[in-house]
């Protein structure tokens, strides 16, 4: 299995809701990330967690909230978000910190805020 | 800090003929390196990496990518284009210290048949 499963695949929030974004590998990797890919640019990475451990916060706004319940699944917790905030959210995985482990992306959610 | 840049914004190529997408990176220290390959709507796909040894690395789907460390280069390859390679290709650099996966403006590959 060498995939990473995300929920819903659409999303369209209203600025006053609540949402949450799911994300799921079963390959044993201990490292998970939120990507953030606005059209025709480039995936930007907003957290990573390292072993369960929230290690990299990419001065995201607070009305994004990462949870990593436990070391299959992944989630991003949306709160009071902005039409800006429209984009593909991409989680991946790799195997481990080390810098030569190749990460696994899921296939994104596209969220529309309006 | 490292960076990766991807000079073109897009390459056209006809079917059958060889294909080249152009990186060059800047990172202190040994770098890792990687190409991804996205299709409209879909996440990243994996194609390859370099981390060490021989300078040419092969991957997914007849791609190549060779590494050139007087020229910071890394660029992907492949000997013969199919219509179905046309898609946007990221290059990526992370450094030995971090965590961070970094990823190159992208360019839109066109074959044309």
């Amino acid at each position: 299995d060498t995939e990473v499963t995300q929920t819903p695949k659409h999303l369209v929030m209203g600025m006053t809701n609540k949402k949450s974004l799911k994300c799921e590998q079963h390959m044993g990797h201990r490292a998970m990330y939120w990507y953030k890919q606005k059209a025709k640019k480039p995936p930007e990475l907003m957290f990573v967690y390292s072993y369960e451990k929230l290690s990299i916060n990419e001065s995201v706004p607070s009305r994004f909230s990462p949870e990593c319940p436990n070391s299959s699944l992944l989630n991003l917790h949306l709160h009071a978000l902005q039409p800006e905030d429209s984009a593909l959210y991409l989680c991946a995985s790799s195997q481990d910190w080390g810098a030569y482990t190749e990460a696994f992306f899921g296939q994104g959610t596209r969220l529309t805020v309006v | 800090a490292q960076s990766v840049a991807q000079p073109e914004d897009q390459v056209n190529v006809a079917e059958g003929n060889p294909l080249t997408v152009k990186c060059t990176y800047s990172v202190s220290g040994n770098p890792y390196l990687f190409w991804y390959v996205q299709y409209p709507n879909r996440g990243l796909q994996f194609l390859l990496k370099y981390i060490t040894g021989d300078n040419l690395v092969k991957g997914s789907y007849g791609f190549e990518a060779e590494f050139n460390k007087s020229q910071t280069s890394f660029h992907l390859k492949k000997p013969s284009a199919l219509v179905s390679d046309s898609a946007l290709y990221f290059c990526a650099v992370r450094g030995l210290d971090t965590d961070k996966l970094i990823f190159g403006t992208g360019t839109r590959l066109q074959v044309f048949p």
